[in-house]
């Protein structure tokens, strides 16, 4: 029974087109995370929600939109898609609100390609 | 602004040696530090952390060392296995913002 699930695996899509990302968790976590991991193989986080309020919003395009319709989900919506948005996104949980030292349960990871 | 970097994007070892892989970081804020470990086409799993107030946790066949001065941390295996081999990802956070920061990993492979 997977933890943290991430739907779809594998995304191929043109430019302009809009996508979106579902994630959702079974343990039962407070917090949940949206992470980049781009071409240099850095993992960046992109959003976090606690209990559905959104708590961080880095620096990513207007064009990413996450929405919580529950603590259990935190989906991810991109419009517009661009080139340089090909990258393998991963969902993640964690117990607490703040990530101090908190440790995060991560999905399998979406693998966007926009061509 | 990479404040956790992982200098060694590979490492090769011998089955039954040590593996140590390296981990810097820049921001003095942060205190709490975690190893996660990533096979293929699966997400990072958690492997050992250690909190700013200590300079080594140890579990089993893994031990990780803090270096605060230095701003250092290392993960060493031992003995190392062949199902060891995956991508290791040294990661810090502050208790003061929620944001983990990730390193750009080290793939250690393990040969029989």
């Amino acid at each position: 029974d997977t933890a943290v699930s991430q739907t779809p695996k594998y995304l191929v899509t043109q430019m302009g087109n809009d996508k979106s990302i579902k994630c959702e968790q079974n343990l039962g976590h407070d917090t949940m995370y949206w992470y980049k991991q781009d071409s240099k193989k850095f993992l960046k986080i992109m959003f976090s929600y606690n209990n559905k309020e959104l708590i961080i919003n880095e620096t990513v395009p207007n064009r990413f939109s996450p929405k919580s319709p529950d603590k259990a989900h935190l989906n991810l919506h991109i419009n517009s898609l661009e080139l340089g948005d090909s990258a393998v996104y991963f969902c993640a949980s964690s117990r607490f609100k703040w990530v101090g030292a908190n440790v995060l349960t991560f999905g399998a990871g979406s693998r966007l390609t926009v061509l | 602004d990479q404040q956790v970097k992982q200098n060694s994007p590979s490492l090769s070892v011998q089955e039954g040696r040590i593996s140590i892989l390296n981990c810097d970081y820049t921001n003095s804020m942060f205190d709490y530090f975690l190893w996660y470990k990533k096979y293929p086409a699966e997400g990072p799993t958690f492997l050992i952390s250690i909190s700013s107030i200590k300079d080594k946790n140890e579990d089993g066949r893994f031990t990780v060392f803090l270096n605060k001065s230095a701003k250092h941390l290392s993960l060493h295996i031992v003995p190392s296995q062949p199902g060891d081999s995956a991508v290791y990802f040294c990661a810090a956070s502050a208790a003061n913002n929620n944001d983990m920061r990730f390193g750009a990993g080290t793939r250690l492979t393990v040969k029989p």
